[in-house]
């Protein structure tokens, strides 16, 4: 089954620093997320992206987060300037456009100190 | 987007049928309902989608009545494994993407 792979699967970052978090996507899928759930919370929606470009994104996506997708097969999401409250799972995914069925990666556990 | 409700929590016992209602009361005419599983620290797992009466798969089926006001997610003869947090959500083409995830309903099946 195909699926959606996320590295690291674990981050720790100091305060202020710089991370990349990055995705593989499903080969075949075009749009693309990030989501995020701090430990105990439910599960919040950062970004969707298509054809290269932002299609929606929430009010957590704020200055300091990014996405691109830097070749046919990465997706990243780049937070500039780390804040304790960033420390969260970090989840992937990807779909078809015709339907919500979007596929997950394991995440990437963020924790900033 | 449409809110949905669902009870916080459900026990079950290994083998028997769990099911679990949501309610959505202002969802929309275009609006398709989206069942997600969720295990601890994994990403959540799309498990079934429907927009009226019955679909089934092989992992659950989703029963929704002609109001569309509610759905039930149900599982049958569960086992050890379908411990999990399970999320109903609402999704239609204005929100397309967008999955606004609840708190979802924790399931505990024990032997």
């Amino acid at each position: 089954e195909p699926e959606v792979t996320q590295t690291p699967s674990h981050q720790v970052t100091q305060m202020g620093q710089e991370v990349i978090l990055r995705c593989v996507p499903i080969s075949n899928h075009l749009y693309f997320y990030w989501y995020r759930q701090i430990l105990g919370q439910k599960v919040e929606f950062l970004v969707s992206f298509y054809n290269n470009e932002i299609s929606e994104k929430s009010e957590i996506f704020d200055d300091q987060f990014s996405v691109e997708r830097p070749d046919g097969s990465n997706f990243t999401l780049k937070i500039r300037s780390t804040k304790l409250e960033d420390s969260a799972m970090y989840f992937c995914a990807s779909s078809t456009r015709e339907t919500t069925e979007a596929f997950f990666g394991q995440g990437t556990r963020l924790t900033v100190v | 987007l449409a809110k949905t409700t669902q009870p916080i929590s459900m026990d079950s016992y290994e083998g028997q049928e769990v099911n679990i209602t949501c309610s959505h009361n202002n969802i929309a005419t275009n609006d398709y309902i989206t069942w997600y599983q969720q295990f601890p620290s994994q990403g959540p797992r799309f498990i079934i989608q429907g927009y009226k009466t019955k679909v089934t798969n092989e992992v659950a089926s989703l029963f929704i009545p002609a109001d569309r006001k509610s759905s039930t997610l149900s599982l049958p003869r569960v086992s050890l494994s379908d411990t999990a947090v399970y999320y109903c959500l609402v999704w239609g083409p204005d929100s397309w993407g967008k999955l606004q995830f609840g708190a979802g309903t924790q399931v505990v099946v024990t032997p």
